[in-house]
């Protein structure tokens, strides 16, 4: 099974601050990625798949990179909206895998 | 417009079958590529997928969870209903069904949230 692991667990930032999330998996999965944001209550929200391709009405302040084994999330100019924790998730045919979760917090 | 929603019991006990029905609206589960999954979420913990059906009937479960988990469509009912067995406390969660539309969770439910306590 693939495994996948997201770092760092928190981030402390400030409004308009870049930010940068990095997820990781156990082996290739070439760009079969995904980035969601959940804030507290809420369902999660898409905001990015195939490692870098923007959800409709996503702002684009949010971008994804990556390939392989290793992926970024990033976000510029960061607004109070963002604050929320972020997963990453492998998808396929066959099954889905999310990572830990990232918690963006204010400083 | 798609709409989902979660419904079962909010409480059930060790070793009891939890059964959930998804409900949605706005799409046809005949449709091809168009699934829906479980999803679930123990409380300030992460996003855990659970099972996965497709409009062809094909179905995917959790490997490590497999053994317990059930999936099936009406698709004239547009109804998802996903069995767990065996329920136990650390199964206590939120539960959530997702619209996939070749493999993207583009439309959530606002889930449910079950506890397993006797």
């Amino acid at each position: 099974d693939i495994q996948m692991t997201q770092s760092p667990s928190t981030l402390s930032a400030s409004v308009g601050d870049r930010v940068t999330i990095t997820c990781r998996a156990s082996q290739s999965i070439s760009v079969w990625l995904a980035w969601y944001q959940q804030k507290p209550g809420k369902a999660p929200k898409l905001l990015i798949y195939k490692a870098s391709t923007l959800q409709s009405g996503v702002p684009s302040r949010f971008s994804g990179s990556g390939s392989g084994t290793v992926f970024s999330l990033a976000i510029s100019g960061l607004q109070s909206d963002d604050f929320a924790t972020y997963y990453c998730q492998h998808y396929n045919s066959d099954s889905w895998t999310f990572g830990p979760g990232t918690r963006v917090q204010i400083k | 417009q798609i709409t989902l929603k979660e419904s079962g019991p909010t409480l059930v006990e060790p070793t009891q079958t939890l059964t959930l029905t998804c409900t949605f609206s706005g799409f046809s589960l005949s449709s091809s590529g168009v699934g829906v999954g479980w999803i679930r979420q123990p409380p300030g913990k992460a996003l855990e997928w659970l099972a996965l059906i497709y409009w062809d009937d094909d179905k995917r479960y959790s490997p490590s969870l497999k053994s317990r988990l059930t999936i099936t469509k009406d698709t004239s009912r547009n109804q998802v209903v996903l069995t767990m067995t065996n329920m136990d406390p650390v199964d206590t969660a939120t539960y959530y069904c997702a619209h996939t539309d070749y493999l993207l969770l583009d439309y959530w439910g606002q889930g449910t949230l079950v506890t397993v306590s006797s």
